[in-house]
């Protein structure tokens, strides 16, 4: 068990431009998370997968923001034309099944948008 | 829609005391799962200790339980003997249970100084 991976740890990139990041869940986890957690506050969720299937998005995913897991394993999310609200730390997480089965963290990734 | 508050921005205990953290939420629901996650400074969130509930006896883990009131809604954390490493942001989260039940509503957090 080598826990949730996310690339990059962090991005900087100017407004307006295209970002992805990529999480690698616990292998063998079907259902992966994205939340976007901003400074002083909690997490807020954004998308969840169960295997390769996109079960639940939020209504802060905007038209800019996708996700995929392609294969049922890593997940990408992409957001595309920055704006500097975006700026957050986003985190992926984790977890063999729903119902309580906890949630494993990655480190995150975070974005800041000059 | 669900929401959870935590009323304490920070709180401060001294090494080997114990504190209690508080948790309210609002639902509709009469099933769901509620959580304490840990967060470090600059490190992963882990989980804590977590609670059904349909189960009425409390939680617990070690050093931590939880004094879970439902008729209240509440949903209170207790760190016995508190250690030098329990440093950290304490998010209360919540999670309905069936159907489309996937993601979890976190509380704004409360972020926690053990003093030596």
């Amino acid at each position: 068990d080598t826990g949730v991976s996310q690339n990059p740890r962090h991005k900087i990139t100017k407004r307006g431009q295209n970002v992805t990041f990529r999480c690698d869940p616990i292998s063998e986890h079907n259902r992966l998370y994205w939340y976007r957690q901003t400074l002083g506050q909690g997490p807020e969720f954004l998308t969840y997968f169960q295997n390769e299937a996109q079960l639940e998005k939020s209504r802060l995913l905007s038209d800019r923001f996708s996700a995929e897991r392609p294969k049922g394993s890593f997940s990408t999310l992409e957001i595309q034309r920055t704006e500097q609200g975006d700026s957050a730390m986003y985190l992926c997480a984790s977890s063999p099944g729903g119902g309580n089965q906890p949630q494993h963290f990655g480190d995150g990734t975070r974005l800041s948008i000059l | 829609a669900q929401t959870v508050t935590q009323s304490q921005p920070e709180m401060s205990v001294q090494e080997a005391e114990t504190v209690t953290l508080s948790c309210t939420y609002d639902t509709s629901e009469s099933n769901y799962y509620l959580f304490w996650y840990k967060q470090p400074p600059s490190r992963q969130m882990i989980l804590v200790i977590r609670q059904e509930a349909y189960k009425q006896q409390n939680a617990t883990e070690n050093r931590f339980s939880v004094n879970f009131q439902k008729a209240a809604k509440s949903f209170s954390l207790k760190i016995s003997d508190s250690q030098l490493g329990d440093t950290a942001m304490y998010f209360c989260a919540f999670m309905r249970y069936g159907g489309s039940q996937g993601n979890l509503i976190f509380g704004k957090g409360t972020k926690l100084s053990v003093k030596p």
